[in-house]
Parts: structure tokens; C-alpha cells; sequence
């Protein structure tokens, strides 16, 4: 099994719809998961965090994480063609240090 | 406020060579985290520096060795080049170790080809 499981798409919906994207993992322990939002050529850029059961919020971008399930989402609303990229899902390692463990990522197309 | 640096933007080596890249966190980071991205995958971690020890190694041969120095900055070194090292290096910064809700920040990276 791997570690991050994502589905790597490609995920299209049209523009002003909502993107779910999901993402399971295999750290028990994990109490810190991350999404990154990549696009073509350019480094991952940090989008959202969340460290608790349940939703977190942040304008657009709402994160669930589910510890019990060890699955975490991302739900985009509205969704721009600006939003198209790859997606990665990043549960960041128990072992006491920095390191996050990267899925391959879900690849979003949002259509105009 | 100047996010993560790195340098240089493109490198071509051939098989064999050796390469130095270089990586300046985001002022007042104390920790540098060095990650490989291959064409298609996610980032894969290579190295995490704190206060200029290493903290966390992945799972990367010992040709990959790395360095922290005391103004924070870090240099990852790669020798004996094989053509599988192509990629893009990636470093990320981050306050501390790893605390509760610390967030690591991407630099732009280094796209190294191997021919």
C-alpha cells in the first residue's frame, strides 16, 4: 500500500463548479496534513493546513480531514481556470520532524 | 519579505559529474528541508537540516550529502551523477524542527538534467 494515495486524474469540471479532491494515507500517527496546489514547471505552493477532525475554511478552499478514516479532502468552490493545476496531498511524518510524504498528486481542469 | 531561494534556476551535467545546489530560507528559519521532484511524481524527501545538523534523511544513496550553514542557508551536493538524478530539487524552509502547526514553503527550484 502506498503511503499518500491520490487519484491522479485528470479531474475536470466546469468553471464555477465545485472540485473534490481526496486523498488517503497510510500514518496512523500523522497529525499534521498539508495540500499544495503545483503548477506546470513551478514548486508546490502551500494552499492549506489542517491539524483537526472535521472542516477548515479558507475563502474558497475548504479542508476535511478524517484521522479515524486516515482521509483528508480538499473541496474547491467556484472554481476559476486559474485553479487548474496538479494537487498534492502532504500528511507530514510522526517521526518528530519536518518531513511530509508526498501523494503524486491529482491533476484539476477546470473548464471555461 | 523574500521567500526561499535557490540557485541555479537550470544545471546540465553529465553522467559522472558532481553538482552543487544552494538554498536561502525565509529570514528567521531555522530549518531546511531538501526534496527531489521527477518528472510525473511527487516531491520525495531527501534531507532535513536544523541548526546546522542533519534531522531526517530519506531514502537516497549516499552520493546525496548535504550541509547547513551558520546563517541558515544549505547547500545539497550530488556525486557521481546517473541520468535517474534528473529532476527538480526543491528546498523548503521552515521556524523550527517540527512544532505543532509549522509550515514548510517551497523554493522555486533547481531543474537539474542529467545527460
Amino acid at each position: 500500500q502506498k503511503e499518500v494515495e491520490q487519484n491522479s486524474g485528470p479531474l475536470s469540471v466546469p468553471e464555477g463548479a465545485i472540485a473534490s479532491l481526496n486523498c488517503t494515507y497510510s500514518d496512523r500517527v500523522s497529525q499534521s496534513f498539508f495540500w499544495y496546489r503545483q503548477y506546470s514547471g513551478k514548486s508546490p505552493e502551500l494552499i492549506m493546513s489542517i491539524y483537526s477532525n472535521g472542516d477548515k475554511e479558507d475563502g474558497r478552499f475548504t479542508a476535511q480531514l478524517n484521522k479515524a478514516s486516515q482521509y483528508v479532502s480538499l473541496l474547491i468552490r467556484d472554481s476559476q481556470p486559474s485553479d487548474s493545476a496538479t494537487y498534492l496531498c502532504a500528511p507530514r511524518d510522526s517521526g518528530g520532524y519536518q518531513k511530509v510524504t508526498f501523494g503524486t498528486g491529482t491533476k484539476l481542469q477546470v473548464i471555461p | 519579505d523574500a521567500g526561499v531561494t535557490q540557485s541555479p534556476t537550470h544545471l546540465i551535467k553529465t553522467r559522472g559529474q558532481h553538482v552543487t545546489l544552494r538554498c536561502s530560507p525565509i529570514s528567521g528559519h531555522k530549518s531546511v528541508s531538501w526534496y527531489q521532484q521527477v518528472l510525473g511524481q511527487g516531491p520525495q524527501f531527501i534531507f532535513q537540516y536544523y541548526e546546522k545538523e542533519e534531522r531526517g534523511r530519506g531514502n537516497f544513496p549516499d552520493r546525496f550529502s548535504a550541509r547547513q550553514f551558520p546563517n541558515y542557508s544549505s547547500e545539497l551536493n550530488v556525486n557521481a551523477l546517473l541520468l535517474g538524478d534528473s529532476a527538480l530539487y526543491l528546498c523548503a524552509s521552515s521556524l523550527a524542527m517540527s512544532a505543532g502547526e509549522d509550515t514548510q514553503y517551497f523554493g522555486p527550484g533547481t531543474r537539474l538534467t542529467v545527460l
